[in-house]
């Protein structure tokens, strides 16, 4: 069967480390992977995409790496801050026709100052 | 200031009641979206549209209807159909389908 999968366990972490999420699928070839963040009662914020043919992306304190052979995202923040502490999701872009995205439940990031 | 407004963000219904979710962007998006999110569930997709006047089932649309008459407007009614209706409800925007998303601050559903 297709699953996206990101730990449901709460990551906590302290503030200046760095943080490491993850997001593993099955059975899925994605053409593109998204991560969002998205704070309680809130909309998800986009924040980064990664195609198929690329093996890393950074954004200032962000990094995403992509590894299509594992079927693994992995999402970095650097020098974390309590601010960053959000639920993230990871998105899959997949094209079967026509372009679909399929969200993970994501997982909550909670830095301790 | 660009952006998609939901509303109302609190919404009570009663059985037997059919209610509808606002979703405003103006962003000038194609493509419009509406998702059901539960907890320690992904986003569901309910509906999508990527053009005005027309609008695909998403993976749970038993229960939902829309409709797109106006580029910046996708209105979702939640219908008696629907049986489990209490959820977070968020919409979103995009260029076109492949590219990233933009979201609404979502409506959150509950029956009395």
């Amino acid at each position: 069967s297709q699953k996206i999968e990101q730990n449901s366990e709460a990551l906590n972490i302290q503030e200046g480390k760095t943080a490491t999420l993850t997001c593993n699928y099955t059975n899925y070839s994605p053409a593109y992977l998204q991560w969002y963040r998205q704070d309680p009662g809130r909309g998800p914020v986009f924040l980064l995409l990664i195609r198929e043919n690329e093996k890393e992306k950074r954004k200032e304190r962000l990094k995403v790496t992509f590894d299509t052979t594992l079927k693994q995202s992995l999402f970095h923040i650097t020098a974390s801050q309590p601010a960053d502490s959000a639920t993230y999701l990871c998105a899959l872009v997949l094209f079967t026709g026509g372009f679909k995205t399929i969200f993970g439940a994501g997982t909550r990031l909670f830095v301790k100052a | 200031d660009g952006g998609i407004t939901q509303s109302p963000k609190y919404l009570f219904r009663k059985e037997g009641q059919n209610v509808t979710l606002s979703c405003e962007q103006n962003l000038n998006h194609d493509a419009m979206y509406w998702y059901r999110q539960d907890p320690g569930q992904g986003l569901r997709l309910i509906y999508y549209s990527q053009i005005v006047n027309d609008f695909q089932k998403g993976d749970i649309a038993e229960g939902y209807s829309v409709s797109r008459e106006k580029k910046e407007s996708f209105p979702l009614t939640v219908t008696s159909a629907q049986k489990n209706p209490t959820a977070f409800y968020l919409c979103a925007s995009s260029p076109g389908t492949r590219q990233p998303q933009h979201f609404g601050d979502g409506t959150r559903l509950s029956i009395l």
